[in-house]
């Protein structure tokens, strides 16, 4: 689904590095949402946000914060990497009005070393 | 808060069986139950949902199954096909508002 990007698809860093994942969308939504995808463990909820003003922790938030500069972005920062936070994060979007379908974005494979 | 577990967490199926994934959640308030399809490499992806006022929809090959009672759920594929092989997430949601509670996931695997 084209209308829900995420920049960089794939990415190294090294521990204790700051690093931003970036969401963006054009379908319009007003809820935004970042998971991480581990082998075995499903799909976690790190933050969630219903709109500009308001963010939500998740069930994984340690070592994460968030930031919604607009309805259409909603950008991921782990503030120190460390490598358990190696993972596959996913960016998801839904209406706030037939709110129930979550659309995710593409995907950043990240690999902390 | 909800736990989803799902099983089993690998399914290997010959292409023209069925193939049926179970799960089970703890909050008797969950009142939503989608399950999502990611093939390899892809994002997961809506198949099918099924509301806790309903015990059962199907779509064309695809199926939900609910039963309240026992708190479980489960995904049935008949006449299943190679492009049937992806990994299968369930999840369940307490509420409007609340945010959806993943299953662990199932890699189903079709052989031709």
């Amino acid at each position: 689904d084209a209308d829900v990007t995420q920049t960089p698809r794939n990415r190294i860093t090294k521990t204790g590095k700051r690093i931003m994942l970036e969401c963006s969308q054009t379908k319009g939504h007003d809820r935004m949402y970042w998971y991480r995808q581990d082998p075995g463990l499903g799909l976690r909820l790190i933050y969630y946000s219903f709109d500009v003003k308001d963010i939500n922790k998740g069930e994984i938030s340690d070592g994460y914060s968030v930031s919604r500069q607009a309805q259409a972005k909603f950008s991921l920062s782990l503030e120190s990497a460390i490598p358990n936070q190696t993972a596959l994060y996913f960016c998801a979007t839904s209406d706030s009005i037939v709110q129930e379908t979550q659309y995710f974005g593409p995907g950043t494979r990240l690999l902390v070393l | 808060g909800e736990n989803v577990e799902q099983h089993p967490s690998t399914l290997s199926v010959q292409e023209g069986d069925s193939a049926v994934i179970k799960c089970t959640y703890s909050d008797s308030a969950s009142n939503y139950f989608p399950w999502y399809k990611q093939e390899l490499g892809k994002r997961p992806q809506l198949i099918i949902d099924i509301r806790s006022n309903v015990g059962e929809k199907k779509d064309q090959r695809i199926a939900v199954t609910l039963n309240k009672t026992a708190k479980h759920f489960s995904l049935h594929i008949t006449e299943t096909q190679p492009e049937d092989s992806a990994v299968y997430f369930c999840a369940a949601r307490i509420g409007a508002g609340n945010m959806l509670t993943f299953g662990g996931g199932t890699r189903l695997m079709v052989k031709p």
